[in-house]
């Protein structure tokens, strides 16, 4: 079993749906929760930082980590098709991250 | 800043041949991660260092991988012998002392052994 599950997709909605993105972990030393988004053929960059339980919104984004069931989530709403790109969850014990394999997300006009 | 520079951005050689990925870090950045994105397992850490020091290099697949990085602002991972199965994404990050877990990625080399 991999430390890290996240459902590869694809994942394709209209624009202006909310999106959930999730991840589920079964190491339960990993504190720091990350979501890093990947636009084709670029590297990954840092969208959502999260220190262990709760939520945190920037923007249009939401961050969920749920501990007790090791479950963590990002919710995009009113999606626009520049949100586009491959979401990868990370997250670590203060060690070495470790990414989920990522779900190509497809904003439709 | 320019971010994280990686050289080349396409690379295709043949069987056996010797590869070298090249990446400079953001400047002032204490930590050098240099990652491997395949379909099929992912973005993988293959090694990382703190001020020029290897930390981990645990995710390094064989001794075919080495990697170095001899100054801050230069790091080069070498593939002797290549294999077809080297074919991936590499990528490169950095990041501050305190913000191991922002990390910042190049754009990355995409390598094709034939």
């Amino acid at each position: 079993q991999k430390e890290v599950e996240q459902d590869p997709g694809p994942l394709s909605v209209p624009e202006g749906a909310i999106v959930s993105l999730n991840c589920t972990y079964s190491n339960s030393a990993f504190q720091y929760f990350m979501w890093y988004r990947q636009y084709s053929r670029k590297g990954p960059e840092l969208l959502m930082y999260t220190y262990s339980s709760g939520n945190k919104e920037d923007g249009r984004f939401t961050a969920q980590v749920d501990k007790s069931s090791k479950y963590i989530s990002l919710f995009i709403r009113d999606s626009q098709p520049s949100d586009s790109a491959t979401y990868l969850c990370a997250m670590s014990g203060g060690g070495k991250l470790i990414f989920g394999q990522g779900t190509e997300l497809s904003v439709k006009p | 800043d320019a971010g994280v520079i990686q050289s080349p951005r396409h690379e295709v050689t043949e069987m056996g041949q010797e590869v070298t990925l090249r990446c400079k870090p953001i400047s002032g950045h204490d930590y050098l991660f240099w990652y491997r994105q395949t379909m099929m397992r992912g973005l993988e850490l293959l090694i990382y260092f703190n001020n020029n020091v290897p930390i981990d290099d645990s995710g390094m697949p064989e001794d075919r991988f080495s990697a170095k990085m001899p100054n801050a602002s230069f790091s080069n991972l070498k593939i002797q012998p290549s294999e077809p199965r080297d074919s991936a994404v590499y990528f490169c990050a950095s990041s501050l002392l305190d913000s191991y877990n922002e990390q910042f990625f190049g754009p990355g080399t995409r390598l094709t052994v034939l």
